[in-house]
């Protein structure tokens, strides 16, 4: 089982709309979760992380975490083309992981005009 | 957000010869630095951690002697790619962070290699 995943996409939606992107990940011990942005050709930035169950907003992005699932979203609102990107998942246990964050593979967003 | 740079943004090599890429993080210290590697349309590769003044952490199946990694200050790291071959030609990026503030890691602009 890896362990983070997300879904590769592309995951396509109307300029305007809700994009809503997940991760799970398999560590049960997990403390701290972020979502970084990545555009083609481009290092990866850093978006959101949340730390604690529930919701956090930023502007338009909203970060979900439900750590009794392992499950963590992100929410996009009014989504712009400017949104196009890969986003990456990423995950770590701060007693084990010896500083190393985990990474999904990324899952791709397509904004329509 | 902190800021990670990373020099030089692209370099073109010949095969053999060897490139050294720098990354500094310009406002903060860093306890740990992270370089990955990216091939085109795949996702970020973990080749390494590195921490202040100790031995670079090399994720199975890099090749150690062939990327060397200094972590010299807590401000900057090196990435050596010796005897470089075509097949290194990829994207490196490399990434901070201060473990005693958050586990938030800073990633700096990336350096395209291409060896000829």
């Amino acid at each position: 089982q890896k362990e983070v995943e997300q879904n590769s996409g592309p995951l396509s939606v109307p300029e305007g709309a809700i994009a809503s992107l997940n991760c799970t990940y398999s560590d049960r011990g997990s403390q701290s979760f972020f979502w970084y942005r990545q555009y083609s050709g481009k290092s990866p930035e850093l978006i959101m992380s949340i730390y604690s169950n529930g919701d956090k907003e930023d502007g338009r992005f909203t970060a979900q975490l439900n750590k009794a699932s392992q499950y963590v979203s992100l929410l996009i609102r009014d989504s712009q083309p400017s949104d196009s990107a890969t986003y990456l998942c990423a995950v770590i246990n701060e007693e084990t992981s010896y500083d190393k964050v985990i990474f999904g593979p990324g899952t791709s967003l397509s904004v329509i005009p | 957000g902190a800021v990670v740079s990373q020099h030089p943004s692209w370099v073109i090599c010949k095969s053999g010869t060897s490139v050294k890429i720098e990354c500094r993080s310009l406002d903060f210290q860093a306890t740990t630095m992270f370089w990955y590697r990216q091939f085109p349309k795949q996702s970020l590769m973990l080749m390494a951690t590195s921490n202040e003044g100790s031995k670079a952490t090399y994720e199975q199946g890099v090749e150690k002697d062939k990327f060397l990694i200094n972590h010299a200050s807590l401000t900057l790291s090196t990435l050596t790619v010796t005897s470089a071959h075509p097949e290194d030609s990829s994207f490196y990026i490399c990434s901070a962070l201060d473990r005693g503030l958050s586990y938030e890691q800073y990633f700096g602009p990336g350096t395209r290699l291409t060896v000829t």
